[in-house]
């Protein structure tokens, strides 16, 4: 257990709808970053949040967008639906956004689009 | 930009033997890399982590070795196990702690 938590565990929606996916992450963690993982892929990097301000982001739409808070607890959100948003979104944290610092991953949230 | 390639993409051996699996990068400007286990629809595990100032790290059966100047990383697993069984992946840090990762590796360990 990493002490990284997502929620939900599952989530079924359908083309053009709006969803949200919520990660806190672990104690005294002030960074999450959010991947995507398509079946049989490797994750990609979505973007990052550290200190409550967006800190790199990678190649994906500006419909993904995010959000962290005070808390340091996060959500991904993606608008306009398409099928290939299909996919296991992981979040993972970070103690600081350094070069040295270990990502531990939370169980992810399987999002299916229909 | 990097690229992460695992070899093999499967592989699937009998309890007991000894097994490597690769993971090779085109950019050697990296800051660390990271073993990790993912078992199907779960989270990612990380098993071990290797700074770029080091050549290897060790935990139990498992011993990950990186040489930047190839851009090479192996990761060895001594004495398999039917609960080893699980996708390998590797990740690389090059920077702002974000990672890239290979497709990774589905082992499969039978008893």
């Amino acid at each position: 257990e990493t002490g990284v938590t997502q929620s939900p565990t599952h989530l079924i929606k359908t083309r053009g709808q709006q969803v949200t996916l919520r990660c806190s992450s672990q104690s005294g963690h002030n960074t999450v970053s959010w991947y995507q993982q398509a079946l049989g892929q490797g994750p990609q990097f979505i973007f990052q949040y550290y200190r409550e301000e967006e800190n790199g982001r990678g190649n994906f739409p500006p419909r993904f967008s995010g959000l962290q808070f005070p808390n340091y607890s996060s959500e991904l959100n993606v608008n306009a639906l398409e099928l290939d948003d299909s996919a296991l979104y992981l979040c993972a944290s970070s103690l600081e956004s350094g070069e040295l610092d270990t990502q531990y991953f939370g169980p992810g949230t399987r999002l299916t689009v229909l | 930009k990097q690229e992460v390639t695992q070899i093999p993409a499967a592989l699937s051996v009998p309890e007991g033997e000894n097994l490597v699996l690769n993971c090779s990068f085109t950019d050697s400007a990296i800051y660390n890399l990271q073993w990790f286990r993912q078992d199907p629809g779960k989270g990612l595990t990380s098993l071990l982590l290797i700074q770029s100032s080091q050549r290897e790290q060790t935990s139990g059966r498992l011993n990950a070795s990186l040489d930047k100047s190839s851009g090479r990383s192996t990761l060895y697993i001594a004495a398999s196990q039917p609960g080893d069984s699980a996708t390998y992946l590797c990740g690389l840090n090059s920077g702002y702690s974000t990672l890239t990762f290979g497709k990774g590796t589905m082992l499969l360990v039978s008893p």
